[in-house]
């Protein structure tokens, strides 16, 4: 079974500059897309950036972007000049490719970001 | 353009209850994913529906249950609560893509419900 693993509960930034959350997953699959989501204290998840595993380029989103190591099984979020606005829980997600694995989001725990102005 | 609405936004039960969370997914989607996300904890998947039927079940039991509608909105009823049931329920949508890969979810501003 698929698995995801958040190993930092809470970091904490400051205004303007730049942190990265960690996220380490374990599939046997070769095949599979990894997400960031952001889900702030209003509690809406919105999804921030989505990398599909067959791509080698990192995805970028704007002040967002990922260092996706395959070999490694890890997907790591950048975030830079930071905002106060990007405090929020951030929670990384796998989704398989094949069969049953296409349906569900597997997310890891959570880590919550602060914020400092 | 709309995106993922859910209601109601809270709820209080009391044990043994029913309860029925509602769902209208973002325009053109036609897959809803439903979601238990227990406090300081990542989202659990319960089910998804798409064309009115359950795709998949994840590891709940049977006192949660769905459906969908020919519109695609859904809905999500839990019989017999138990405080451990107290959480918020996130519904997400999603269009059914090619080879029947459910696309990227997104998530609406779920339903907190707390059983006493």
């Amino acid at each position: 079974a698929q698995t995801v693993t958040q190993s930092q509960p809470e970091m904490s930034v400051q205004e303007a500059e730049t942190v990265t959350l960690s996220c380490t997953y374990d599939t046997s699959e070769s095949d599979y897309y990894l997400f960031w989501y952001k889900q702030p204290p209003s509690r809406q998840m919105i999804l921030v950036i989505r990398q599909e595993a067959y791509k080698q380029q990192n995805a970028t989103e704007n002040r967002f972007s990922v260092n996706f190591q395959k070999a490694a099984k890890s997907f790591s979020l950048k975030i830079s000049d930071s905002q106060l606005g990007d405090a929020a829980m951030y929670f990384c997600a796998y989704r398989g490719v094949y069969g049953g694995a296409t349906n569900k989001l597997i997310f890891g725990t959570g880590t919550l970001l602060a914020v400092q102005p | 353009d709309a995106g993922v609405t859910q209601s109601p936004t809270h709820l209080i039960k009391t044990r043994g209850q029913q309860v029925t969370l509602r769902c209208s997914p973002k325009s053109g989607h036609d897959t809803v994913s439903w979601y238990q996300q227990a406090l300081g904890q990542g989202p659990q998947f319960i089910f998804q529906y798409y064309e009115e039927e359950e795709r998949q079940r994840g590891n709940f039991p049977d006192r949660f249950s769905g459906h969908q509608f020919p519109n695609y909105s859904s809905e999500l009823n839990v019989n017999a609560l138990l405080l451990g049931d107290s959480a918020l329920y996130l519904c997400a949508s999603s269009q059914l893509g090619q080879g029947g890969q459910a696309e990227t979810q997104y998530f609406g501003p779920g339903t907190r419900l707390l059983v006493l």
